[in-house]
C-alpha cells in the first residue's frame, strides 16, 4: 500500500509567479485536503476535495485553487505569489470525507523571493 | 470555528523522563487526532481518539469529550521522541493547535 506522496519536495519562486503542487492520495482514499503551515505555526486548512468536487474551504483567497482528478490525485495552484505564501504545503488523504482519519504526505516547501 | 489550544508550548526533558501534553478545544468535536511532526516536516499519525483512552507502546492518549480536552502521555522518553506534537480537532474541517515542541536530551 502506497502512502501519500507530494511533489516537488522543494520549490523556489519569485513574487507574482504561479505555482502548481501535486499530491497522490493513499490507495483507496477518495478525499484530499490541503494545508498551509507557516514557520512555527500549526497547519491551516486550505480546502478539501471529495470525488473531484470541492468540499469545504478555509480562509484563503481565490488565488488558491485546486483540482482533484478521477484517480483522486490532486493539485494545488497558487497564482500571483506573495512573500507570505512561503510555507510548507501539506496534503492529506482520507478514506472518506467527514471525520475519517487523515494521513499526511511529506509536504512541499515553497519559498517565495 | 473551534479553537484548539495546546500546552505547554515548549518542553525539555532528559531521556527516560515521562511527560504529559494537553490539548483543549473550545467546542465539541467529532474527531480528535494527535500527530508528531519530525524535523523534516512529516506529520505522523499517533492517535485517532474522539473519546476514551488508547495506548501504543510508550505513548497513550485520553480524550474527555464532555470536558473538551485531550492528553498525550509519553513515558520513558527517548531522543527520537523530539519534535513537535500537534493535536487537531474536526468539525467540518481539521483545526490544529500551535503545537508542543518537545526536546529530549541524552
Amino acid at each position: 500500500e502506497t502512502g501519500v506522496t507530494q511533489s516537488p519536495t522543494h520549490l523556489i519562486k519569485t513574487r507574482g509567479q504561479q505555482v502548481t503542487l501535486r499530491c497522490s492520495s493513499q490507495s483507496g482514499h477518495n478525499t484530499v485536503s490541503w494545508y498551509q503551515q507557516a514557520l512555527g505555526q500549526g497547519p491551516q486548512f486550505i480546502f478539501q476535495y471529495y470525488r473531484e468536487e470541492e468540499n469545504g474551504r478555509g480562509n484563503f483567497p481565490p488565488r488558491f485553487s485546486g483540482l482533484q482528478f478521477p484517480n483522486y490525485s490532486s493539485e494545488l495552484n497558487v497564482n500571483a505569489l506573495e512573500l507570505d505564501d512561503s510555507a510548507l504545503y501539506l496534503c492529506a488523504s482520507s478514506l472518506n470525507r467527514g471525520t475519517d482519519t487523515q494521513y499526511f504526505g511529506p509536504g512541499t516547501r515553497l519559498t517565495v523571493l | 470555528g473551534i479553537q484548539v489550544e495546546q500546552s505547554p508550548p515548549d518542553l525539555i526533558l532528559q531521556e527516560g523522563a515521562n511527560s504529559t501534553l494537553r490539548c483543549n478545544f473550545s467546542d465539541s468535536v467529532n474527531n480528535l487526532q494527535w500527530f508528531h511532526q519530525n524535523p523534516w516536516g512529516q506529520l505522523i499519525n499517533l492517535f485517532y481518539i474522539p473519546s476514551g483512552t488508547k495506548q501504543n507502546g510508550r505513548l497513550s492518549a485520553t480524550t474527555v469529550a464532555t470536558e473538551r480536552y485531550s492528553l498525550l502521555y509519553i513515558s520513558s522518553s527517548q531522543t527520537t521522541d523530539s519534535g513537535v506534537y500537534f493535536c487537531a480537532g474536526v468539525r467540518e474541517k481539521l483545526v490544529f493547535g500551535k503545537g508542543t515542541k518537545l526536546t529530549v536530551n541524552p
